[in-house]
C-alpha cells in the first residue's frame, strides 16, 4: 500500500512565478491536511481539504496561496507570485474517514520550495 | 492555540548513552504524539498518548505523559546513530489540525 506521495521532491522558481505542489493521499483516504515547515520553525498547519471542499484554512496565507482536493486527481496547493519567503518544505499528510474518532494522519516526503 | 514547548532543542551524545526529551504545554492536551522526521522525509508517527499517566514502550523508546495531561517525555535508552533525526510532538486541535512543538535536533555520535 504505497503512502502518501507528492511531487516534485524539489521545486526551484523565480520571484514572481507560481508554485504548484501536488499531493496523492493514500489509497482510500479522503481528508488531505497541507503543513509549511519554515527554516528554523516548526511544522504550520495551512490547509485541511476534504473531496471538493475546504473544511479550515485558518493557516493559509489570505493572498497567493490557494489549495484544492478535486473528485478525481491530486490535492494541489498553489502559490501565486512567489516572494522569497514562501521557500519552505511543504508537507501534505491523509487520514481515512473518520469513524468518531481523530484519525492518525500520515506524512509525505515534502516538496522543498526554493524561491531565488 | 495551544502551545507546545519542546526542550532542548538540541542535543548531541555518543552512542550508548541515554536521553530524555520534553514536550510541555500551559494547557490540558486531549491526547498528544510523538514523530520522528529524519533529513529530506516527512514526520513518521511514532506513538500517541491518549490517557494522562500513560506510559508506552516501543524498543528502546519510552514515552510518557503526564498526569495532567499537559506534559509528555521521550526517553531513548543505549542511543544509537539511527535514531538521529528531528524529534517533534503534537496536539490535536478542533478540526483536526496539528499544532507543533518547534522539535528537538538529536545528534548520535558513533
Amino acid at each position: 500500500n504505497a503512502g502518501v506521495m507528492q511531487n516534485p521532491r524539489h521545486l526551484v522558481r523565480r520571484r514572481g512565478q507560481e508554485a504548484r505542489l501536488r499531493c496523492s493521499p493514500m489509497k482510500g483516504h479522503s481528508h488531505v491536511y497541507w503543513y509549511r515547515q519554515l527554516p528554523e520553525e516548526g511544522l504550520k498547519f495551512m490547509v485541511y481539504l476534504q473531496k471538493e471542499n475546504i473544511i479550515d484554512e485558518s493557516g493559509m496565507p489570505k493572498e497567493r496561496f490557494s489549495a484544492e482536493f478535486p473528485k478525481e486527481g491530486p490535492s494541489i496547493l498553489r502559490i501565486q507570485q512567489v516572494v522569497r519567503g514562501d521557500s519552505a518544505a511543504y508537507f501534505c499528510a491523509s487520514s481515512p474517514p473518520e469513524r468518531g474518532a481523530s484519525e492518525t494522519q500520515y506524512f509525505g516526503p515534502g516538496t522543498r520550495l526554493l524561491v531565488l | 492555540t495551544q502551545l507546545l514547548e519542546q526542550s532542548p532543542q538540541f542535543l548531541s551524545i555518543q552512542e550508548g548513552e541515554n536521553l530524555t526529551v520534553y514536550c510541555n504545554s500551559s494547557s490540558v492536551f486531549s491526547s498528544l504524539q510523538w514523530y520522528r522526521q529524519e533529513p529530506g522525509e516527512g514526520p513518521v508517527l511514532l506513538v500517541t498518548v491518549v490517557t494522562g499517566g500513560e506510559v508506552k514502550k516501543l524498543k528502546r523508546l519510552t514515552f510518557q505523559f503526564g498526569d495532567a495531561r499537559k506534559d509528555s517525555s521521550l526517553h531513548i535508552t543505549a542511543a544509537q546513530p539511527g535514531d538521529t533525526g528531528l524529534y517533534l510532538c503534537a496536539s490535536k486541535e478542533y478540526g483536526n489540525k496539528l499544532v507543533f512543538g518547534a522539535g528537538t535536533i538529536l545528534r548520535v555520535k558513533s
